[in-house]
Parts: structure tokens; C-alpha cells; sequence
């Protein structure tokens, strides 16, 4: 399966301790996006990067929330001190390079956290 | 601020029958306009997209979408629904690179 890929698929932390996930994303895409999607909402832009670079962040991302993309590949969003409001899934995509107009952006199966 | 909205919580259909999922745009500029489908427990799956052209644009397992810039809407379409389509739709428009979202319509077909 060449899509993008998540890790964990299911994470349950108690409130305070720290958590973070993978994304693995298409091998050919420079972009890699983060977002959150509660019950009933749809996605939520967190940030984006192109290669390694963190091109946006979105004023949902509290300083408790960081993200990176080391060598243009793989990215990881940590959080830390979770509380229980972070309970959310957590999705990645990817997508070739952007410009005008954009490509599609394909998505991940998630992360579902809960926080207790 | 773009934004992108969905007015129906939910639509029922029954199997075979023609289904349309609505979806409205604000933007500002030339408008970017995707239709994703999720199904329970699983990520977003793109099933078309409208950048620049004809108005209805064709997508997978054959959705179609009717943009309309007059009324600023961009629906989804199927002329015969399928009771495997039940799955929650999310029409967004692209903003700069990322994507902005409706809030998604759960589509209920029945046979």
C-alpha cells in the first residue's frame, strides 16, 4: 500500500502526560498536512509543511502542540501536557508540491486520541 | 475569510434513486473546490475536485458535481444511488494550500 500511513492508529493518555504521532506520507509529495476533526465537525487545519519546511501554522496550534518534518519526509505532532479538550482525531495528508491550481490532498486512516 | 457550508445534517435516499448533497462557498478569488467521503473509522477519500472549466466536473464511482457561480454552490450528485454511498461527505475549498471544510453531511441510503 503506497498511500499515507499513521502511527498509532488509536492512543489513550492520561491528562498531563505527553503524546505524539507519525505520519508516513506519499513517497513522491513534498506537502504534508496536519489536521483535527472532533465528532461531528468536519477537519481543522493545524499546519503544513513543504519538504522540511513549516510553511503555516494555524491559531489552533496552542505551544503545547509542535510539529516537525526533519528530512522531508516522515513528520511527527507531539503533544504535550494533554488535556482532555485534545481529544480529537488527528489526520495527515499529503499532496505534490502546491502552486495554482493546487493538487488534491490524500489522506491517512487518523489517530484517535482520547485523553482521561 | 472563506468558508464552506454544508446545509443538511443528513440526507436519506433510497437505493437507486438520484442523490444530491448540497454544498455552498465563500471565497474570495477563483474558487478551489474538493468533495471528500469518509467512511466510519477511516480517513477522508478525495472523490473530485473543480479548479477551472466545465461546470460539472466527474468524479469516482460516479459522483459528479455541478459548480454553479451564480449561486455560489458546488453540489454533489449521483443518478442512481448505491446502498454502499451511506458515508459522511465533506465538501471544502483549498485557501492558500490547506483546506477549508463544511462541517458534513451524513448520507443515509436505504434499499
Amino acid at each position: 500500500d503506497t498511500g499515507v500511513s499513521q502511527d498509532p492508529r488509536h492512543k489513550i493518555t492520561k491528562r498531563g502526560q505527553n503524546v505524539t504521532f507519525r505520519c508516513d506520507p506519499i513517497s513522491e509529495h513534498n506537502r504534508l498536512y496536519w489536521y483535527r476533526q472532533t465528532l461531528g465537525q468536519g477537519p481543522e487545519f493545524l499546519t503544513y509543511f513543504q519538504n522540511e519546511a513549516q510553511l503555516e501554522k494555524s491559531r489552533l496550534l496552542s505551544d503545547r502542540f509542535s510539529a516537525e518534518r526533519p528530512k522531508g519526509s516522515f513528520s511527527t505532532l507531539e503533544i504535550q501536557r494533554t488535556e482532555q479538550g485534545d481529544s480529537a482525531m488527528y489526520l495527515c495528508a499529503s499532496s505534490l508540491l502546491g502552486g495554482t491550481p493546487p493538487h488534491e490532498q490524500y489522506f491517512g486512516p487518523g489517530t484517535r486520541l482520547t485523553v482521561t | 475569510a472563506q468558508s464552506v457550508a454544508q446545509p443538511e445534517d443528513q440526507v436519506n435516499v433510497a437505493e437507486g434513486n438520484p442523490l444530491t448533497v448540497k454544498c455552498t462557498y465563500s471565497v474570495s478569488g477563483n474558487p478551489y473546490l474538493f468533495w471528500y467521503v469518509q467512511y466510519p473509522n477511516r480517513g477522508l477519500q478525495f472523490l473530485l475536485k473543480y479548479i477551472t472549466g466545465d461546470n460539472l466536473v466527474k468524479g469516482s464511482y460516479g459522483f459528479e458535481a455541478e459548480f454553479n457561480k451564480s449561486q455560489t454552490s458546488f453540489h454533489l450528485k449521483k443518478p442512481s444511488a448505491l446502498v454502499s454511498d451511506s458515508a459522511l461527505y465533506f465538501c471544502a475549498s483549498n485557501q492558500g494550500g490547506k483546506l477549508i471544510f463544511g462541517q458534513g453531511t451524513e448520507l443515509s441510503v436505504k434499499p
